[in-house]
C-alpha cells in the first residue's frame, strides 16, 4: 500500500531560524513528489519533485528528492512568523490515475 | 478562473441528517478528487474521478458515503445518514491531467460538523 510519512509531526521555532522537513515515502512505480502549504484554509502547492539531486528554489524555500532513498526535505532558512502553516507531502504513482496520496503533514509554528 | 469552488463553506447538521457537499471544479480539468481532513488521520482520499468517471472510491468509509459528477463542472459528496465521527474538514480538488508541471487546486473546504 502507498504510504506517506511526514517527520516532525510538529515543530515550534524560533524567526531566524532554519527549519527541515522530512517526507519518506513507499509507492508503486513513483512518478513525482509534492509539497503543499496549508494555512488556515486551503492547501496551497509549493514544489513538484521527479527527480533525484535536484533542489527546487522558492525564495527562502528549497526541496530535494532522493529517489534511492526515498525520502525528500524541504528547508524553510531565515523563517518569519507568515511561515506558521501545516505542511503536507504527496507522491504519486505512474499508472495511478493522478491520484495524490498525502502525509500527516507538519505543523510548524514560528515564534516572533 | 475562480479556482476550485465548494459550498457550502461551513454546515452543522445532526445526527442522521442527509449531508450534501458541492464542489466545482476549475473548467477543463480533468481530475477530481475528494478529501477529507481530521487531526487523527490528516488529509485522506475518498474517492476521484477521471472525466467524470470514478476511477477509485477505496478510500469512501462507508456506504453511507457517495459521490456522483453528473458533468465536467459539477460534483456532489453526500453522507447519509451522518454521524457525528464524519465531522471533519472535506475538500475538493481538481487537476488538469497527469504529467510533469500538473499539482492538484484545492478548493476553500468544507467544514463540517455532526452534532
Amino acid at each position: 500500500e502507498d504510504k506517506v510519512v511526514q517527520s516532525p509531526l510538529s515543530l515550534v521555532v524560533h524567526e531566524g531560524d532554519t527549519v527541515t522537513l522530512n517526507c519518506s515515502y513507499e509507492v508503486t512505480n513513483f512518478r513525482s513528489l509534492l509539497w503543499y502549504k496549508q494555512e488556515k484554509k486551503a492547501p496551497t502547492f509549493l514544489f513538484m519533485l521527479t527527480s533525484s539531486g535536484i533542489e527546487k528554489k522558492s525564495g527562502r524555500l528549497s526541496s530535494i528528492l532522493d529517489k534511492k532513498e526515498l525520502f525528500s526535505i524541504l528547508n524553510i532558512t531565515a523563517t518569519q512568523t507568515g511561515d506558521s502553516a501545516i505542511y503536507l507531502c504527496a507522491v504519486e504513482g505512474l499508472n495511478q490515475g493522478g491520484k495524490l496520496i498525502f502525509g500527516q503533514g507538519t505543523e510548524l509554528s514560528v515564534k516572533p | 478562473d475562480a479556482g476550485v469552488i465548494q459550498s457550502p463553506r461551513h454546515e452543522v447538521t445532526e445526527m442522521g441528517q442527509e449531508v450534501t457537499l458541492r464542489c466545482k471544479p476549475i473548467s477543463g480539468h480533468d481530475y477530481l478528487f475528494w478529501y477529507r481532513q481530521t487531526m487523527m488521520r490528516g488529509l485522506e482520499l475518498l474517492i476521484y474521478f477521471n472525466n467524470n468517471v470514478p476511477i477509485d472510491d477505496s478510500g469512501m468509509p462507508e456506504d453511507r458515503f457517495s459521490a456522483k459528477m453528473p458533468n465536467a463542472s459539477f460534483s456532489t459528496l453526500k453522507i447519509q445518514p451522518s454521524e457525528p465521527r464524519d465531522s471533519a474538514v472535506y475538500f475538493c480538488a481538481s487537476r488538469p491531467r497527469q504529467g510533469i508541471n500538473t499539482e492538484a487546486f484545492f478548493g476553500q473546504g468544507t467544514r463540517l460538523t455532526v452534532v
